[in-house]
């Protein structure tokens, strides 16, 4: 059973960087997939973030990919989630979850992790 | 930049036929795939690829996707489908694109 785990503080202050970790058990990054990272404000819709290729081949969402940086760690099978000069407008609810191939959907998911930007 | 538009909300009486919309630019060239979210949980997949249902979703859900506008269809809708329902789809200019979801709520 595919399981994915996102870890990482749940408070940041505004203009640092936001900085997540999405462990992955019962299947090796390395085999292949695309993995990637969704955000949901409160209250609010899904935004993608971007995802990261096992091989490290990276793509991000347009209006974000100044401030992103997504990069995978094969021998921990886990991937990780950088935003930088974070605002309030970056509070949500942040998930990790797995694509394989980019025309698909995403099949597992995290269960979450709430990330607030506040000082 | 690609964009998907879906109705904010949707009622449906128990027992009968709730439609969700889903709106973009030639969208029925596109493979669609749609995800229900309820409170506090991460989203589940529903239908993916325009009209194919993982295991463990039950028949009543199914889904068509022609010319401008893809649809989730929800049969004999029940209690346990109030949640928030999402279209996502892949543009080669934007990437991956999830719609704004839809509120299901069943009467």
């Amino acid at each position: 059973q595919v399981q994915l785990q996102e870890s990482g503080p749940g408070l940041v202050k505004p203009s640092e960087t936001l900085s997540l970790t999405c462990a992955v058990s019962g299947y090796s990054i390395s085999s292949g997939y695309y993995w990637g990272w969704i955000r949901q404000p409160p209250g609010k819709g899904l935004e993608w973030i971007g995802s990261i290729y096992h091989s490290g081949s990276t793509y991000y969402n347009p209006s974000l990919k100044s401030r992103v940086t997504i990069s995978v760690d094969t021998s921990k099978n886990q991937f990780s989630l950088k935003l930088s000069s974070v605002t309030a407008a970056d509070t949500a609810v942040y998930y990790c979850a797995r694509q394989p191939t980019v025309v698909t959907p995403y099949d597992y998911w995290g269960q979450g992790t709430l990330v607030t930007v506040s000082s | 930049s690609y964009e998907l538009t879906q109705p904010l909300s949707v009622s449906v009486a128990l027992g009968q036929t709730a439609r969700i919309t889903c709106g973009g630019n030639n969208i029925g060239s596109k493979n669609v795939h749609w995800y229900q979210q309820k409170p506090g949980q991460a989203p589940v997949l529903v239908i993916y690829r325009d009209s194919n249902r993982p295991s463990g979703i039950p028949e009543r859900f199914s889904g068509s996707n022609s010319g401008n506008t893809a649809t989730l269809t929800i049969s004999r809708a029940q209690a346990g489908d109030e949640a928030d329902y999402y279209c996502q789809v892949w543009d080669s200019s934007t990437a991956v694109v999830f719609g704004g979801g839809t509120k299901l709520t069943v009467l």
